[in-house]
């Protein structure tokens, strides 16, 4: 069964610059999670949208944006990046809000 | 705002034997959904089971189940028959009917003994 897919896996930048993450839903889900994981902490929400829309809005930073494009795909850039920007940042579909279903994650470093 | 409580940070198990994670959560919404969630090294976050508030049966997934006590607002886990690959840290999440995210509970870090 398809799988939600997160691109890139690892990615490494330094202090100020740019990272976009991607997140491709599972086919037929309507709507898209993002959440941060950093270190020996549980995942917080940041952002979430329904049908290309922002729906919900956690704790992101300013610095970060995000949006569904029409093909549902989503994408999570991150500006202005600091040190503890560092961490697993997870995106997840679902479908009418039912089961909340993770990709494998795109684990982001600064330096 | 809903809230999720692992209490116990650390179980250890031994293999074959059983374990029972704890979670309990507090809301005011009377539909909603209930979740254990298994991150293992890996990173991954792997579904285990998923509870219905709406439901009174308790929900079974092969060697997993749930202890879902409603009143109480409890939601605790059962590994039956522990296998090393059980090891893993352990998210306990509530997600509610009209709202969109997972909040998830601190975890619990599960090691099974050989």
């Amino acid at each position: 069964a398809a799988g939600v897919i997160q691109s890139p896996r690892h990615l490494i930048k330094e202090k100020r610059e740019t990272a976009t993450l991607k997140c491709y839903p599972i086919p037929r889900h309507d709507t898209v999670y993002w959440y941060q994981q950093g270190p020996g902490q549980d995942p917080q929400f940041l952002i979430s949208f329904y049908e290309k829309m922002q729906s919900d809005k956690g704790s992101i930073p300013d610095r970060f944006s995000a949006q569904q494009f029409s093909d549902y795909h989503s994408e999570l850039n991150m500006s202005s990046l600091e040190l503890g920007d560092s961490a697993l940042y997870f995106c997840a579909s679902s479908f009418r809000g039912n089961t909340i279903y993770f990709g494998e994650g795109s684990w982001l470093t600064v330096v | 705002a809903q809230t999720v409580t692992q209490s116990q940070p650390e179980m250890s198990v031994q293999e074959a034997e059983t374990v029972t994670l704890s979670c309990t959560y507090d809301t005011s919404e009377s539909d909603y959904y209930l979740f254990w969630y298994k991150q293992p090294p890996s990173r991954q976050m792997i579904l285990v089971i998923r509870q219905e508030a709406y439901k009174q049966q308790n929900a079974t997934e092969n060697r997993f189940s749930v202890n879902f006590q409603k009143a109480a607002k409890s939601f605790s886990l059962k590994i039956s028959d522990s296998q090393l690959g059980d090891a893993a840290m352990y998210f306990c999440a509530y997600k509610g009917s009209s709202g969109d995210k997972l909040t998830f509970g601190t975890g619990t870090r599960l090691a099974v003994r050989p």
